[in-house]
């Protein structure tokens, strides 16, 4: 069975603090991909970022980073120095072998100025 | 810029009316996808299509059905609206979801009374 599993349902920092966004993967195919999304209150869900199975190199962009784990089938994300505009729901997904995206249930992110 | 639009932002209709929910797309994706979003349990898929005239059942079709006449145009039709119906629809269109992802449409928020 391929799943994703966001164990947070909401988080709330105070502006400025760095902050951890779970993400947990079942999955039984040795090729895959994985994907983070950003739903800002507006409700367009905005694609972050995608890593394939095969590139466990972590990725940094401004002051988003992700951290991709096999050995813990694990492809968390982390905001440093937080700002209220990142404020949304965060959905992570996989996507399976009929390609269809598989999506975490979302963490929903506030940010407290 | 890839865009995925979809009709209506707000859209309330009474149970038992036939409801048509439009998506068009502007990049000449073979894939779309419709998807319904509920508190608690993140984006769940009702159907979805990988060529014109073609449509798949997703995980949960049940009171839905679609229409792909055109490459560009996805319609998801509620035979007989219900309340439990009542949700937020997002329409995606991807050309490779393995390398691409989905782009979404800002969604629409259905109210059924």
């Amino acid at each position: 069975a391929q799943k994703v599993t966001q164990a947070q349902t909401e988080i709330s920092v105070v502006e400025k603090e760095d902050v951890t966004l779970d993400c947990v993967y079942e999955t039984r195919d040795t090729t895959y991909y994985l994907f983070w999304y950003k739903q800002p209150p507006s409700g367009e869900l905005v694609f972050l970022i995608r890593r394939n199975s095969f590139d466990e190199q972590n990725e940094i962009s401004g002051r988003y980073s992700w951290n991709f784990q096999k050995s813990t089938s694990s492809f968390n994300f982390t905001i440093t120095a937080s700002q209220v505009v990142d404020s949304a729901v965060y959905f992570c997904a996989l996507v399976n072998r009929d390609d269809k995206i598989i999506f975490g249930k979302g963490t929903r992110l506030h940010i407290l100025p | 810029d890839v865009k995925v639009t979809q009709s209506s932002r707000y859209l309330v209709k009474r149970t038992g009316e036939k409801v048509f929910l439009e998506c068009v797309q502007d990049m000449d994706h073979e894939n779309m996808f419709w998807y319904r979003q509920d508190p608690g349990l993140g984006l769940r898929l009702i159907y979805f299509s990988y060529d014109v005239k073609m449509k798949e059942k997703g995980d949960i079709p049940e009171g839905y059905s679609v229409s792909r006449e055109k490459k560009e145009r996805f319609s998801l039709i509620l035979e007989s609206a219900s309340t439990n119906q009542t949700s937020m629809y997002l329409c995606a269109s991807s050309f490779r979801v393995e390398r691409d992802g989905y782009t979404f449409g800002s969604g629409t928020r259905l109210t059924v009374v």
